[in-house]
């Protein structure tokens, strides 16, 4: 099975400030990686996801991620944090068994929880 | 194009009794699976469904099941419900295709007392 640690439970920066939030995985296959995030009282929304077709990733709200096969990494970065930017984001790995046909059995890490101060 | 609709957003449930929770998914959208977020455990993967039929399941006892209807929509039922079982399941759905990425309802916070 897949697995996906994602480097401190809380991280805090300021408005204006580089965001950087940590994800490594282990996975015996070339791996399916996303990025989600959750506001509060809500689901968890795409922000971006790795599919093989470029190490850089692009997404949504000015996010990006690079796939490090080396150091098996796929870091989550904005440049410049905005206060909209607090919630929690999860890094995520397809977790196909033997057998399976679909991707939608999702293996998350436990979850970063950014705090932006103003 | 609606999101993943999930109902009730809140439950209330005791000790013993059975919930049913619904999930209708993205228009066209064929496969729906679920997950429970707790504190401790964090998202887990239920089982997912497909065309009605199970596809995958993870790792929970058999008081956890689903179903889905012809039109996709899908219900996930729990027994016998435990302390433990207070959560919030979120339902996601899918296009075809392998790995096509997970579009999430906003959850059912289910509290068992």
């Amino acid at each position: 099975a897949q697995s996906v640690t994602q480097l401190g439970s809380h991280v805090s920066v300021s408005e204006g400030a580089l965001v950087l939030l940590r994800c490594n995985y282990s996975s015996s296959v070339p791996p399916y990686l996303f990025w989600y995030v959750q506001y509060p009282n809500q689901g968890l929304q795409l922000l971006l996801k790795y599919t093989s077709a470029a190490t850089l990733v692009k997404g949504i709200n000015g996010f990006e991620a690079e796939f490090k096969k080396s150091e098996t990494s796929f870091h989550l970065t904005k440049p410049s944090a905005h206060m909209s930017d607090a919630a929690e984001y999860f890094c995520a790995v397809s977790d196909l068994r033997v057998g399976e046909t679909s991707g939608s059995r999702l293996t998350f890490g436990e979850g970063t929880q950014l705090t932006v101060n103003p | 194009k609606a999101g993943v609709t999930q109902t009730p957003r809140y439950l209330i449930k005791t000790r013993g009794q059975q919930v049913t929770l619904s999930c209708s998914p993205i228009s066209g959208h064929r496969s729906v699976s679920w997950y429970q977020q707790t504190p401790g455990q964090g998202l887990q993967f239920l089982f997912e469904y497909f065309s009605e039929t199970q596809r995958n399941k993870g790792n929970f006892p058999g008081r956890f099941s689903g179903r889905q209807f012809s039109n996709s929509r899908s219900e996930m039922n729990v027994s016998t419900l435990e302390l433990g079982d207070s959560a919030l399941y979120l339902c996601a759905s899918s296009s075809v295709g392998y790995n096509s990425p997970l579009h999430f309802g906003n959850g059912t916070r289910l509290t068992v007392t």
